[in-house]
């Protein structure tokens, strides 16, 4: 079965340093996988995506993620932490065919000033 | 674009009374899916259709849950009677999917936030 596991529940970085959010995903075959961020009140905005091809994937406000096939891995990176980032992340991995939507527990991230 | 329109964004009931969502996807979407987000938890998917057919519902409690899709198009989840563990976000996401695309995302609507008491 599918599921996606995000090892942190909170992560406090300081504005200005990096950023590594971690995803592991179980999935029988190639995933499709998205990283999206909610704003308290919020819907969830989408970042970015991978579905094939080359396994870096820049997304929007300066995120990147890369797909680690080996580790079940879909990593989102920032080098640069913004206070505006602060927010909760949600890894998903979706099923190819019946494009079902699996999400993590979420990252809740804490910029400080 | 317009997006996912959701309504109402805020709802309080009282525990065994019920309540309606109404979702309006993106225009051509033929994927909906409603997902329930606990405080605390990331979403977990209730239903999808696909145009006005269900593809999954497994996650849905059927003895208090129901959901429709009207014509394909706007969608209404219910829930009757209400419990106060159905205290939430119910999230409307749409998809422009077609049995058989290989890439697609799913488009989230505000959500309503439902407090039962």
């Amino acid at each position: 079965a599918q599921s996606v596991t995000q090892p942190d529940i909170h992560i406090t970085v300081s504005e200005g340093a990096s950023l590594e959010l971690r995803c592991n995903y179980s999935y029988g075959a190639t995933p499709y996988l998205f990283w999206y961020v909610q704003s308290p009140g919020q819907g969830l905005q989408l970042l970015l995506k991978y579905f094939s091809g080359d396994t870096l994937v820049q997304g929007i406000k300066g995120f990147e993620a890369e797909f680690k096939r080996s580790q079940s891995s879909f990593n989102l990176r920032k080098p640069s932490v913004h206070w505006s980032d602060a927010a909760e992340y949600f890894c998903a991995v979706g099923a190819s065919g019946t494009y079902k939507y699996i999400f993590g527990t979420g990252t809740r991230l804490k910029v400080l000033a | 674009e317009a997006g996912v329109a959701q309504s109402p964004r805020y709802k309080i009931i009282e525990k065994r009374q019920s309540v309606a969502f109404w979702c309006n996807p993106i225009s051509g979407h033929a994927t909906l899916y409603w997902y329930q987000q606990i405080l605390g938890q990331g979403p977990k998917l209730l239903i999808q259709f696909q145009n006005n057919g269900v593809v999954d519902d497994s996650q849905l409690p059927k003895d208090r849950f129901s959901a429709e899709r009207l014509k394909g198009v706007d969608s209404t989840l219910k829930i009757q009677p209400a419990k106060l563990e159905d205290s939430a976000v119910y999230l409307c996401a749409s998809s422009l999917v077609a049995w058989g695309e290989k890439s697609t995302e799913a488009f989230f609507g505000q959500g309503t936030r439902l407090t039962v008491v």
